[in-house]
């Protein structure tokens, strides 16, 4: 168990519709990152926030966006899904950024369908 | 731009065979780098890391990588393969220095196979 709790699990949902993952973070960890993997794409980094702030992002449509509330918890909330959204959505945590000194300990995943 | 290559995205070995995962990065500077696992239906988990220091890097589950910086390559072995090697690995590289966000860039992944 790596401390990382995203929920849920498993979402099926139809195209056009909008859902929300939610990561809850290791304790004391400030940073959440948002990976996106698929078959075609891999694993890609999409978005990184630092203490309620943003601080980097990646391949991450306008059709998604994120936040990280007071208590460090976070949710990725894609809208207008459509059908190459199906993917498994990690959520890793680190207590700053990855460095000498510390890693990333990723979630279990939210595995989305999209129909 | 970083990028992470990892080649040969299924590599198969019998039980108690070498087992050698290439990859090869691009960066303007030494990077972080990682090798990932990531099990059937789970999350990642860390195999190693290098960060500074020794070369050849070990790590959980009897696997070792060696950076080769000449090569620009950090490939991962294990002496011995068991079944329950068999997974998807990960090679991943991060920034260092000041601009280090912390995000990873990850290759492909390269499936393992591993038969009795």
């Amino acid at each position: 168990d790596s401390g990382v709790t995203q929920t849920p699990k498993h979402l099926i949902t139809a195209t056009g519709q909008r859902v929300t993952l939610r990561c809850s973070p290791r304790s004391g960890d400030l940073s959440v990152y948002w990976y996106q993997q698929s078959l075609d794409q891999g694993l890609q980094f999409l978005i990184q926030y630092y203490n309620g702030e943003e601080r980097a992002k990646g391949n991450i449509l306008e059709r998604f966006s994120a936040q990280q509330f007071p208590d460090l918890h976070s949710e990725l909330n894609l809208s207008s899904l459509e059908l190459g959204d199906s993917a498994l959505y990690f959520c890793a945590s680190s207590v700053g950024q990855v460095s000498m000194n510390t890693e990333a300990f990723f979630g279990q995943g939210t595995r989305l369908t999209v129909v | 731009a970083q990028s992470v290559t990892q080649l040969g995205s299924h590599v198969s070995v019998s039980e108690g065979a070498l087992v050698l995962l290439r990859c090869n990065y691009s960066s303007s500077v030494p990077p972080y780098l990682f090798w990932y696992v990531q099990y059937p239906n789970q999350g990642l988990q860390l195999l190693l890391k290098y960060t500074t220091g020794a070369t050849l890097v070990k790590g959980i589950n009897g696997f070792e990588a060696e950076f080769k910086k000449s090569e620009t390559s950090f490939h991962l072995t294990k002496p011995s393969a068991h079944m329950s090697d068999a997974a998807e690995y990960f090679c991943a590289v991060s920034d260092r220095g000041s601009g280090n966000t912390g995000k990873l860039i990850f290759g492909q992944g390269t499936t393992l196979q591993v038969k009795p």
